[in-house]
């Protein structure tokens, strides 16, 4: 099974302010990951695949990069709805995912 | 506009059973693979299973082979999925989850339905 590992566990940032989370494999996974946004009571929501494809309808400001194992989201100028969680998943071996960034407000 | 709506949750005893259903709509449901995905509550998220197209294919983790089964049927634009023996560590919210590919990343998801099992 492949692991993946998301770093810090919780981000304090302010708005407008520049979000960096990370992601990594325990093995390659190529370019097969996912980035998904969840609110609190929410479903999650894709907002990146391909590593650095945004999903139909995600702003520009989130922006995903990274090959092989390790890999980055980043937002560039948070806004008040950014804040929730981040889980990266791999599907390049079966479907595992992070156990998630919280990005709340500083 | 792609809508997944589950349905079927509750509170069942240890060893109990339960069927979720997840109707689609919005999309040509036969034309993907569809999975479930659950989270135990203040957890991350577990794929639970997927099947084909044609429902020729069906896949699971390995927690759950044995007691669960998916299934679907194009005609009604559903996903099923049968769950037996349910043990504690089942609770959780499930998820149906649509994926282009055997292997894709989910782009649309259902809003969920809480199963507790619980003595």
């Amino acid at each position: 099974e492949i692991v993946m590992t998301q770093s810090p566990a919780t981000l304090s940032v302010s708005p407008g302010e520049r979000a960096t989370l990370s992601c990594r494999a325990s093995q390659s996974v190529s370019s097969n990951l996912a980035w998904y946004q969840q609110k609190p009571g929410q479903a999650p929501r894709l907002l990146i695949y391909g590593a650095s494809t945004r999903a139909t309808g995600i702003p520009a400001r989130f922006s995903g990069s990274g090959s092989g194992t390790e890999f980055t989201l980043t937002i560039s100028s948070l806004q008040s709805e950014d804040f929730a969680v981040y889980y990266c998943q791999q599907y390049n071996n079966w479907y595992t995912f992070g156990q998630g960034t919280k990005l709340e407000i500083k | 506009e792609v809508q997944l709506v589950e349905s079927g949750g509750g509170l069942v005893q240890p060893g109990g059973s339960l069927r979720l259903s997840c109707a689609a709509s919005g999309f040509t449901f036969s034309s993907y693979w569809m999975s479930w995905v659950r989270q135990a509550p203040g957890k991350g998220l577990e794929w639970v299973a997927n099947i084909k197209q044609d429902g020729s294919e069906k896949y699971y983790v390995d927690s759950v082979k044995g007691r669960f089964t998916i299934s679907r049927d194009n005609a009604k634009n559903s996903l099923y999925l049968q769950m037996n023996s349910l043990r504690a560590e089942d609770t959780a919210v499930y998820y149906c989850a649509r994926g282009e590919y055997s292997s894709s990343d989910f782009d649309y998801w259902g809003q969920g339905t809480l199963v507790t099992v619980s003595s």
